[in-house]
């Protein structure tokens, strides 16, 4: 059972250019996340989707762009990286929006 | 949208002493505050969590206890260990669509 899953785990890119980063889930959670996690900001939400073709923005969404078309995947595309999205990106999912979050294990993300 | 707030950001304390993390929150309508442990390099896991219907839930030498009242809630540790060196976050939500709102995180040490 792979449960869930992260890719790729490093990453190091330019300003400018666009980056996906993928997540992929084996348990067919209704919920799937995206979180940053930042040192001294904790863990802030970018995407969340409840279903298959719904998404909902969290609180840092701005240059990011999330779809899923599928229940499984959850891919999230920052379309030009600033320097600012440097960070450690989270995928989790749960069964609902108030249980258990399982996380993958993190993408680390440079961009220079 | 909800804020939580989470102190200390660091706390040290002697192996076998107890530890204290508090948390307050914004939103009324929130009534699921989960409490996630991240140990160095590896990604949060959920460790214990409580539901606006109970004052206080314990698992072992865990506890946590929430006041609405007052929106504060509370992370209790007993007899620490070296093991429980990690950083915890609190976290709280509502059962509407919304998603967890994590704190900024407590880097908990202790020392043998």
């Amino acid at each position: 059972d792979a449960g869930i899953t992260q890719s790729p785990r490093y990453k190091i890119t330019e300003t400018g250019r666009q980056v996906t980063l993928m997540c992929h889930q084996t348990w067919s959670h209704s919920y799937m996340f995206w979180y940053r996690q930042d040192l001294g900001h904790g863990l802030r939400l970018i995407y969340y989707s409840a279903a298959a073709d719904i998404t909902d923005k969290g609180e840092v969404p701005d240059g990011y762009v999330v779809s899923r078309s599928k229940t499984e995947n959850f891919p999230l595309t920052l379309e030009s990286a600033t320097r600012s999205q440097t960070s450690v990106y989270f995928c989790a999912s749960s069964k609902q929006n108030t249980g258990e979050l399982f996380f993958g294990e993190g993408s680390r993300l440079t961009v220079l | 949208g909800e804020n939580v707030e989470q102190h200390p950001s660091t706390l040290s304390v002697q192996e076998g002493d107890s530890a204290v993390i508090k948390c307050t929150y914004s939103d009324s309508a929130s009534n699921y505050f989960p409490w996630y442990k991240q140990e160095l390099g590896k990604r949060p896991q959920l460790i214990i969590d409580i539901r606006s219907n109970v004052g206080e839930k314990k698992d072992q030498r865990i506890a946590v206890t929430l006041n609405k009242t007052a929106k504060h809630f509370s992370l209790h540790i007993t007899e620490t260990q070296p093991e429980d060196s990690a950083v915890y976050f609190c976290a709280a939500s509502d059962t509407g669509r919304r998603a967890l709102t994590f704190g900024s995180g407590t880097r908990l040490q202790v020392q043998p």
